[in-house]
């Protein structure tokens, strides 16, 4: 029944690693979206794909790069980790046009960087 | 860049109160969201407007889209203890890809 789900729910690393977080959607949905939530509970866009191809892309560093392998799919892949990378992120997904666009949140995925 | 002000940042409620939170942009937009997130969750859309002047209801909840396009409100009557979390609204630019873009909440918390 999840409709937009991520993994891991939590993750606990050290400054300089790299890591990764899946999000899944099986709602039918073309379009995915990356969203990063700071300490202050302030929400942000980072990055969007439609059919796997990258159509919003804010000023975020060259060290997250997203990767879209079909339409269900957005991963998030982050290098370097530095401690101001610890914020909660969230994956969406929407239709982006021909019907609502409403977005779907997932549950989020709490990284903390030590 | 666009900004979003939403206030108050927080509010205590009383079981039974109604109470009013409003967001205001110093640009125009089509389209104004308002969605909720309770801790440990993702934002759930609460009421979407997409006329200038629209009143629209969901529940107890009311959120008008300003007449400018440049502010909205929301509205919760009769609060009950599940209101509280933080609520946000949201712009949304279609011909930016859907962007959404959010103001900085409005913490909804229990008067003790």
């Amino acid at each position: 029944d999840t409709a937009v789900s991520q993994t891991p729910k939590y993750l606990v690393t050290q400054m300089g690693n790299d890591k990764s977080i899946k999000c899944e959607q099986n709602l039918g949905h073309d379009t995915m979206y990356w969203y990063k939530q700071d300490s202050k509970k302030f929400l942000k866009i980072m990055f969007s794909y439609n059919n796997k191809e990258l159509i919003i892309n804010e000023t975020v560093p060259n060290r997250f790069s997203p990767k879209s392998p079909d339409k269900a799919h957005l991963n998030l892949h982050i290098n370097s980790l530095e401690l101001g990378d610890s914020a909660v992120y969230f994956c969406a997904s929407s239709h982006l046009a021909g019907g609502p666009v409403t977005q779907y949140f997932g549950p989020g995925t709490r990284l903390l960087v030590l | 860049g666009q900004q979003l002000n939403q206030s108050p940042q927080s509010m205590f409620i009383q079981e039974g109160e109604d109470v009013s939170m409003n967001c205001t942009s110093s640009s125009i937009f089509n389209t104004w969201l308002w969605y909720k997130q309770e801790p440990g969750e993702g934002p759930v859309l609460l009421i979407a407007l997409y006329k200038a002047g629209e009143l629209t209801s969901n529940g107890r909840l009311t959120a008008q889209f300003g007449i400018t396009r440049k502010d909205s409100f929301l509205n919760i009557s009769a609060s009950i203890p599940s209101d509280v979390g933080i609520y946000f609204c949201a712009v949304m630019i279609k011909a930016a890809g859907n962007k959404l873009t959010f103001g900085g909440g409005t913490r909804v918390l229990v008067k003790p």
